[in-house]
């Protein structure tokens, strides 16, 4: 119940593309639902976040949806380029705990 | 605005030692997680403190403690070293309230051999 499931394991676009990553969780007492990009070598950085009063919330080309019916939400990177290229983490936390539950990771490779 | 730093970058230890490892966190910040990276995976959570206090565990055994100071930097010990250590170790900060937004600092990369 404390899983959250990520999909695809990796991703390959051009530049210019819409990729898009999708998790789904079990745990209704989750509350908030961070993305984070890592760079190879590098740690997570805070990308975007939700929470599931709202359905969509966009930060510059990144976009999450979120679906609280199905318990689902994803990432859809607008208009994609060559350095977005990294591996993308959804998680998941809530006021009870406070810690981040990650998913397994999309590595998404931008062509030119 | 100073993020969140960890030292060192990278260490080599044999099976049986033991390690420590430090974090500083993001300026304004009273709460440190650390978190395990394995290769490939997403980050595991290890414990979090807070005023000097371990708040919450994941599952991990009692070969791995922590600490945290007065000025809210914090350290990572684990005892007793396996290969399967071997990993990336990360802290995050954030501020009490707000647990959920937290902030990576670029890791310790452990390799025990």
């Amino acid at each position: 119940q404390q899983q959250v499931k990520q999909s695809p394991q990796s991703l390959i676009v051009q530049k210019g593309g819409i990729p898009i990553i999708n998790c789904a969780y079990e745990n209704t007492a989750f509350d908030y639902f961070p993305w984070y990009q890592q760079f190879p070598g590098k740690g997570p950085a805070l990308l975007i976040a939700i929470r599931p009063d709202v359905s969509e919330k966009k930060e510059g080309r990144f976009t999450i949806s979120f679906n609280k019916s199905a318990k689902q939400f994803s990432l859809h990177i607008m208009d994609s380029q060559p350095g977005d290229s990294a591996t993308y983490f959804c998680a998941a936390s809530s006021r009870n705990t406070d810690k981040l539950i990650f998913g397994t990771g999309t590595r998404l490779q931008v062509f030119p | 605005d100073a993020g969140v730093t960890q030292s060192p970058t990278h260490l080599i230890k044999t099976r049986g030692q033991q390690v420590t490892l430090r974090c500083s966190p993001k300026s304004g910040h009273d709460t440190v997680s650390w978190y395990q990276q394995a290769l490939g995976q997403g980050p595991q959570f290890i414990f979090q403190y807070y005023e000097e206090e371990e708040r919450q565990r994941g599952n991990f055994p009692d070969r791995f403690s922590g600490h945290q100071f007065p000025n809210y930097s914090s350290e990572l010990n684990v005892n007793a070293l396996l290969l399967g250590d071997s990993a990336l170790y990360l802290c995050a900060s954030s501020l009490v309230g707000r647990n959920y937004e937290q902030y990576f600092g670029p890791g310790t990369r452990l390799t025990v051999t």
